[in-house]
């Protein structure tokens, strides 16, 4: 079992609709949670982070939080083309200070 | 731009030749890592310094790769003997010391072996 897991897509959506991203994580304890957007032949770039069970919202954004289940998802509002990237979700395993990847999800927005 | 800064940002070399990758992170940050990304995957965990001490390293990191932090400042990635497997993306982060903080990636620097 990885440590990260996320379905590698493509996800397609039209523009304006709702996109959701999911991860699962296989440590129990792990205490930080990040999503980051990344561009073709770009860097990571961190979205929203998330420590607490439930949801935080961030512009049209939403992180959501279930540890029981292990899993996070990623929620974006009035989807755009400028969207279309690879989602990145990043987890912080207990007993260490690395950031363990999954392989990331291609989202596409269909304008 | 983060504020950390990455060199070269792209680099071909013949297989078998040595490479060095450089890695200046926020000044302010005490954590620094380095990860090798391929097409499709996601950013994989090489290894990671907190100040001058280099505190965990993947297991899948071969002899043939050594990283430096002399002073605890910028960082280096060495790779000996290249074979074509290593063709990636490395990139480099840096992260302030309290734990639960983003990390901030340069802009990566690519290696083509060939």
């Amino acid at each position: 079992q990885k440590e990260v897991e996320q379905n590698s897509g493509p996800l397609s959506v039209p523009e304006g609709a709702i996109a959701s991203l999911n991860c699962t994580y296989s440590d129990r304890g792990s205490q930080s949670f990040f999503w980051y957007r990344q561009y073709s032949g770009k860097s990571p770039e961190l979205i929203m982070f998330i420590y607490s069970n439930g949801d935080k919202e961030d512009g049209r954004f939403t992180a959501q939080l279930n540890k029981a289940s292990q899993y996070v998802s990623l929620l974006i509002r009035d989807s755009q083309p400028s969207d279309s990237a690879t989602y990145l979700c990043a987890v912080n395993p207990s007993g260490t200070y690395k950031y363990i990847f999954g392989t990331g999800t291609r989202l596409k927005v269909l304008a | 731009d983060t504020g950390v800064s990455q060199d070269p940002r792209h680099k071909i070399t013949k297989r078998g030749q040595n490479v060095t990758f450089r890695c200046d992170p926020i000044s302010e940050h005490n954590r620094l890592y380095w990860y090798r990304q391929t097409l499709g995957q996601g950013p994989e965990f090489l290894t990671y310094f907190q100040n001058e001490a280099q505190l965990e390293k993947s297991r899948l990191l071969s002899d043939r790769f050594s990283a430096e932090r002399p002073k605890g400042s910028f960082s280096t990635l060495e790779i000996q003997r290249t074979e074509q497997g290593d063709s990636a993306m490395y990139l480099c982060a840096s992260i302030p010391v309290s734990l639960n903080t983003e990390a901030f990636f340069g802009q990566g620097t690519r290696l083509t072996v060939v």
